[in-house]
């Protein structure tokens, strides 16, 4: 079967560090989305990955192992705004997203 | 970027009423929409995938005569919820496809609707 796994919810104190990991299975393989979605509001893309490897973009890096079925998205200099729920979603061989549960970070001033 | 508009963004309507939620692709023209349902703290579920001029296609357990999909132009799709119940209460969101953006499929979604059934 598919499945996209991820922590439910993690607190992080503002200016920090915070690493949200994912781990994957799925029929076939076209890559790994991270979206961040806010309460009541639809998913922003933040990051693709297809190829090992990290990807950055600004405060935002999305690490991606094949090999292993394993993502993470790290948000550096974390911000009260960055307060959100953040999806994982694999895609599939019929280029289908598979979605995680979501992970819920909660900054502490 | 590409946008993706959604109308209305709420609707409370009574039970055994039907409702039809509009989804556009503003600036692009968009063969392929996905129609999800996110019930609260949970994520998104697809529902049903959509294109221009064919059948949709639904997911396992979602009733294709309750939720009447119609992609019926490259930049508009419409999802009817027919005889509302209070367990059809739930944020819907439609998400498109600019085939000509991209090689990696990412999906523009619209801002949602809540849909409240009473």
């Amino acid at each position: 079967g598919q499945n996209i796994d991820q922590p439910t919810e993690m607190t992080a104190t503002e200016g920090a560090i915070v690493q949200i990991n994912c781990t994957y299975q799925t029929s076939g393989f076209n890559g790994l989305f991270w979206y961040q979605q806010h309460a009541g509001e639809a998913p922003t893309f933040l990051s693709y990955n297809v190829l090992d490897g990290l990807e950055e973009k600004g405060r935002f890096s999305s690490f991606l192992s094949r090999s292993k079925g394993y993502s993470y998205l790290l948000l550096k200099e974390l911000q009260m705004k960055d307060s959100a729920s953040y999806l994982c979603a694999g895609m599939d061989s019929n280029y289908q997203l598979i979605w995680g549960a979501g992970t819920k970070l909660i900054i502490k001033p | 970027g590409a946008v993706v508009s959604q109308h209305p963004s709420w609707v409370i309507c009574k039970s055994g009423t039907s409702v039809k939620i509009e989804c556009r692709s503003l600036d692009f023209q968009a063969t392929t929409m996905f129609w999800y349902r996110q019930f609260p703290k949970q994520s998104l579920m697809l529902m049903a995938t959509s294109n221009e001029g064919s059948k949709a296609t639904y997911e396992q357990g979602v009733e294709k005569d309750k939720f009447l999909i119609n992609h019926a132009s490259l930049t508009l799709s419409t999802l009817t919820v027919t005889s509302a119940h209070p367990e059809d209460s739930s944020f819907y969101i439609c998400s498109a496809r600019d085939p000509l953006a991209g090689d990696f499929y990412e999906q523009y979604f619209g801002p949602g609707t809540r849909l409240t059934v009473t």
